[in-house]
């Protein structure tokens, strides 16, 4: 069974720091993309970044690139989201995804997500 | 980037109505669109790929369909467990985007 779990979220202040986790399990991680999606507080989803199977191909949202770092331990079966100098409208729960190609990529298993509220 | 345009907003259906919403890309995307399902509380789950694969496990009451900028997801025979929200996404290019949604409603 794939499964997906992230943690890492909670309260941090305004210019602060915050790395994500997203442990992987049921599937064979080092053959998958990844990304992360966010969701704040009765909004849509925001897509917010793409790795690579090998993590050297990265892709980012504009609202996050230089703030934002995904990266991966494929040996862990992990992927990350390093987010500095956070603010306040980074606010959301952030779920980890796969993402397959199938002749189109599509995120087919999700995490159940990790909230992340910046605040003072 | 692409944006990724859905109407409406929100839907109002009854059980066992069939209803449709649709989903324009800013610029044309072949069939690289996904359509989600997400309920209050939970995760996102993938429906149709590609337009209008049916991902494994989901019921035949939901059929996507559309190519270029215009694209449908239509859920027949409405039941109780459909009410939810739904997004279309583009993975024809970076950034992945989504739509902003549509709220289905009893």
């Amino acid at each position: 069974e794939v499964q997906l779990v992230e943690s890492g979220g909670g309260l941090v202040q305004p210019g602060g720091s915050l790395r994500l986790s997203c442990a992987a399990s049921g599937f064979t991680f080092n053959r998958y993309w990844m990304t992360w999606v966010r969701q704040a507080p009765g909004t849509g989803l925001e897509w917010v970044a793409n790795i690579r199977q090998d993590g050297h191909e990265t892709y980012y949202a504009g609202s996050v690139t230089g703030r934002f770092t995904v990266s991966r331990d494929n040996a862990k079966n992990s992927l990350f989201l390093q987010m500095n100098s956070l603010r306040a409208d980074d606010t959301a729960v952030y779920y980890c995804a796969r993402l397959p190609y199938n002749g189109v990529y599509s995120n087919d298993y999700w995490g159940q997500g990790t909230l992340v509220t910046v605040s003072s | 980037d692409i944006q990724m345009t859905q109407s409406p907003s929100s839907l109002s259906a009854s059980v066992g109505d069939t209803v449709t919403m649709t989903c324009r890309a800013s610029h044309t995307i072949s069939s690289y669109v996904n359509w989600y399902q997400q309920k209050p509380g939970k995760a996102p789950s993938l429906l149709i790929y590609a337009a209008s694969s049916l991902q494994s496990g989901v019921t035949s009451r939901f059929s996507g369909s559309g190519s270029g900028t215009d694209f449908t997801l239509t859920i027949s025979s409405l039941l109780p467990e459909d009410f939810a929200t739904y997004y279309c996404q583009q993975t024809h290019s970076a950034p992945h985007t989504f739509g902003q949604g549509t709220r289905l409603d009893i």
